[in-house]
């Protein structure tokens, strides 16, 4: 299995309050993804970068920001969560060598936002 | 742009029969093609994966899926089902272009039941 972690691996938080998730990896891969599942719509692309302090937005970033100050860490945080947070958030890591857009995921963690 | 539809949310299947799960793709560039799936309470596997080698692709645990360019397809098929491939299961697409930054594009996904 790829190297990949992530922190807290579940979370309840309250309306309003800051969450921050870590995905850490042990992969040295270049390319890193955050992304949120629901029932009806598979998974969803939040944030993703391609290199330490590059990132970009993904299908759904409104509410969301990202931190990539090294390269085996991708930050996730929420700036004041809401109910429609309440999701499961993957991480996924993808490979500078690795050939055509491989992605390795990480297990998942499970927020639950009241 | 790139889409994907997976044509049944739900399939269900008997032990030992067959397993068909239906995909179809729209890519601008020469696309990669990944079949995922998902147990129950569980993270993402890698189940196998097109990449404009051999168009019949042979994955984990006996499944194959094959890349037919002209019909934009790539169904994911098992000659015979077992109770623990119950699970869901993604059909994804990838463009092979530098642009895109190894971005997927995910269908929703087909539940598939294995019954006794």
């Amino acid at each position: 299995d790829a190297g990949i972690t992530q922190s807290p691996r579940h979370k309840v938080t309250e309306t309003g309050t800051p969450v921050t998730l870590r995905c850490h990896q042990t992969e040295n891969h270049r390319y890193m993804y955050w992304y949120r599942q629901d029932p009806g719509h598979g998974l969803r692309l939040i944030h993703y970068s391609y290199g330490v302090k590059d990132t970009d937005k993904g299908e759904v970033s409104d509410g969301y920001s990202v931190s990539r100050s090294k390269t085996e860490d991708f930050l996730l945080t929420l700036e004041s969560a809401t109910s429609s947070q309440t999701s499961v958030y993957f991480c996924a890591i993808s490979g500078w060598t690795k050939s055509y857009n491989e992605q390795f995921f990480g297990p998942g963690t499970r927020l639950t936002v009241l | 742009a790139q889409s994907v539809t997976q044509l049944d949310s739900h399939v269900s299947v008997s032990e030992g029969t067959p397993v068909l799960l239906r995909c179809n793709y729209s890519s601008s560039y020469s696309p990669s093609l990944f079949w995922y799936v998902q147990h129950p309470n569980k993270g993402l596997q890698l189940l196998l994966k097109y990449t404009s080698a051999a168009t019949l692709v042979k994955g984990i645990n006996g499944f194959e899926a094959e890349f037919k360019k002209s019909e934009t397809s790539f169904h994911l098929t098992k000659p015979s089902a077992h109770m623990s491939d119950a699970a869901e299961y993604f059909c994804v697409v990838s463009d092979n272009n530098a642009g895109n930054n190894r971005k997927l594009i995910w269908g929703l996904g087909t539940s598939l039941a294995v019954n006794p």
